[in-house]
Formats: structure tokens, C-alpha cells, sequence
């Protein structure tokens, strides 16, 4: 199976901060690789998917990079609704993966 | 309105059996394929399962191959998932997600989850 490893595992920022995410692969997966954000009791939302694309009604703050092995989520300025958690995943393989999560808390 | 929602969690002792469901409106069911994605109590998302359209296609997690089944009745707009010989570890919130259309593995709607405890 591929693996998935974000960093950080937890993410401490204020409103109005820059945060960026990573999320490595352990093979080549191409672009095939999607975001997530999940509120507590709640499931997840697509945020970004094919790497870059953003899914519809995600606002633009959120930004996608990467291809191969190596990608970021961006949040351009954290916004309150933004505290959550966050996962990658790739659909290069049919035995899809998810990244362990990464925490984003309030400063 | 894509809504999707899930039914049949509950308790269960290990090595029993549980059918979990989940009914599909607001879109053209048939077109999609379907995936079952579970997080255990504080845990991480794992996928478990998917299914294509016409259920020509279907895969499982190592975790759960041969003791889950994930079936769809297109007719009916909706997708199972068949559980036995369950195990403490598959104690999660099972979510039903629908694959982005021509995009297999994008999950682009989810249903809110339903829970299975598995405890003795």
C-alpha cells in the first residue's frame, strides 16, 4: 500500500496567519492526491482534489501544490471557520490512503 | 440536494454480524461509484471499500477482505455494506462517500456516519 506522512501532526496559528501543510507519499503518485478538512462530529469535506483543482464552493484562500511524491494545502489567511483538521489522500492506487491528519488549533 | 444517510450501526459482540445501509437522493445514483470510509474513536480516516456503478468493480481494504461485502440496488438508490465476523478494531464511525463523477477516488459528498461498536 502507499503511505501517506503529513507534517506537521499539529499546527498551532492565529486569524489572518499563513499556514501551509505537508503531505509525502511513498511513490510516485502523479497528481492524484486530494484534501480534506473535518470538523469535530462532522465528516469530511473536499477541499482540493487532483493535487491542485479546488472543489466547488471551497473558498480561494485554499490553494493546492505538488506532484509526484511531495504536496502542500495552503490557507493564505486563516479564517475562525478554518480550525480543524486536515488529511490528504491518494487515489492513484484503488486501495485509497489517507495521511494520519493535521490538527490546525488557535493560537 | 446530494444527501446521503447511512443506517444499521449499533453494538455488536466480537465475531458477530452487522448490515450497515445508505440511502442516496439528489443525484443519478447509478452513475457514481461508491466508497465506504470508517475513523475509529479519535482516530484517522481509513477506507474500506468501493464499488463502480454497475458494480463491475469492487476492492477492499486488507483490514476487512473477506469479511465485508459492499453490494449497490441502482434500482433502489442505495449501497450496503455487510459485516461479519467483527472484531474490536473495527469499532468506527462508517461513512458512505461518493466518488467525484469520472474521478474515482475524489469523495466529493459524504453522509454523516454511523456507528459501530464492537465490545464484549
Amino acid at each position: 500500500d502507499i503511505q501517506m506522512t503529513q507534517s506537521p501532526s499539529s499546527l498551532s496559528a492565529s486569524v489572518g496567519d499563513r499556514v501551509t501543510i505537508t503531505c509525502r507519499a511513498s511513490q510516485s503518485i502523479s497528481s492524484y492526491l486530494n484534501w480534506y478538512q473535518q470538523k469535530p462530529g462532522k465528516a469530511p469535506k473536499l477541499l482540493i482534489y487532483a493535487a491542485s483543482s479546488l472543489q466547488s464552493g471551497v473558498p480561494s484562500r485554499f490553494s493546492g501544490s505538488g506532484s509526484v511524491t511531495d504536496f502542500t494545502l495552503t490557507i493564505s489567511s486563516l479564517q475562525p471557520e478554518d480550525f480543524a483538521t486536515y488529511y490528504c489522500q491518494q487515489s492513484y492506487s484503488s486501495f485509497y490512503t489517507f495521511g494520519q491528519g493535521t490538527k490546525l488549533e488557535i493560537k | 440536494e446530494v444527501q446521503l444517510v447511512e443506517s444499521g450501526g449499533g453494538f455488536v459482540q466480537p465475531g458477530g454480524s452487522l448490515r450497515l445501509s445508505c440511502a442516496a437522493s439528489g443525484f443519478t445514483f447509478s452513475s457514481y461509484s461508491m466508497n465506504w470510509v470508517r475513523q475509529a474513536p479519535g482516530k484517522g480516516l481509513e477506507w474500506v471499500s468501493y464499488i463502480s456503478s454497475s458494480s463491475s468493480s469492487i476492492y477492499y481494504a486488507d483490514s476487512v477482505k473477506g469479511r465485508f461485502t459492499i453490494s449497490r440496488d441502482n434500482a433502489n438508490n442505495s449501497l450496503s455494506l455487510q459485516m461479519i465476523s467483527l472484531r474490536a478494531e473495527d469499532t468506527a464511525v462508517y461513512y458512505c462517500a461518493r466518488d467525484k463523477w469520472d474521478l474515482p477516488g475524489d469523495f466529493d459528498y459524504w453522509g454523516q456516519g454511523t456507528l459501530v461498536t464492537v465490545s464484549s
